[in-house]
């Protein structure tokens, strides 16, 4: 079992759709979770970062923690075609020193 | 926010031969730097930590002979590929860490290089 499973898509919306992206863990010890944004050919960009559980909000974008079920998600509102995109999420630990990847969602949104 | 330069964005080389890959943070000082390597479709695998003045922790699986990783000043880590073969073909990034803390909530990333070995 991967440490972190990320359905990798492609999932395709519609221009103004919700869009909800999602990952799952095994390892309680994470503690900081991470949304990464990879446009093609080129390297990831941070979006948002959440410690522990709970919810956080930036603009269109919203990322929530449930730590009780390892469940992390990042919700992204009124999508725009420049959304497309492939997200990454990443975790880590505060001892453990490394991020660990999901595989990454590709995201299309039609205009 | 900070910014990562990685040179070069693509590279072609011969089997057999040497590839140099650079990753620059442009206006702050790492002291770690981080190199993971994207096969198509795959998520990011990191192969190796660079420490600035020692040297780099390596990934079970990873060939520290193969991929040779030197830190030498707080704003460049050097990624060189040795001896090149077509299965190294891949998207190799680099990574830096605005703090000092916990490892990836100031992560920035170079672009990326894309190396093709033929």
């Amino acid at each position: 079992q991967k440490e972190v499973e990320q359905d990798p898509g492609p999932l395709s919306v519609p221009e103004g759709a919700i869009v909800s992206l999602n990952c799952t863990y095994s390892n309680s010890a994470f503690q900081y979770f991470m949304w990464y944004r990879q446009y093609s050919r080129k390297g990831p960009e941070l979006l948002m970062y959440t410690y522990s559980s709970g919810n956080k909000e930036d603009g269109r974008f919203t990322a929530q923690v449930d730590k009780s079920s390892k469940y992390i998600s990042l919700f992204i509102r009124d999508s725009q075609p420049s959304d497309s995109a492939t997200y990454l999420c990443a975790m880590s630990d505060p001892g453990f020193q490394k991020l660990v990847f999901g595989t990454g969602t590709r995201l299309l949104v039609s205009p | 926010g900070a910014v990562v330069s990685q040179h070069p964005s693509w590279v072609i080389c011969k089997s057999g031969t040497s590839v140099k890959i650079e990753c620059r943070s442009l206006d702050f000082q790492a002291t770690t730097m981080f190199w993971y390597r994207q096969f198509p479709k795959q998520s990011l695998m990191l192969m190796a930590t660079s420490n600035e003045g020692s040297k780099a922790t390596y990934e079970q699986g990873v060939e520290k002979d193969k991929f040779l990783i030197n830190h030498a000043s707080l704003t460049l880590s050097t990624l060189t590929v040795t001896s090149a073969h077509p299965e190294d073909s891949s998207f190799y990034i680099c990574s830096a860490d605005l703090s000092s803390g916990v490892t990836g909530i100031e992560a920035f990333f170079g672009q990326g290089t894309r190396l093709t070995v033929v």
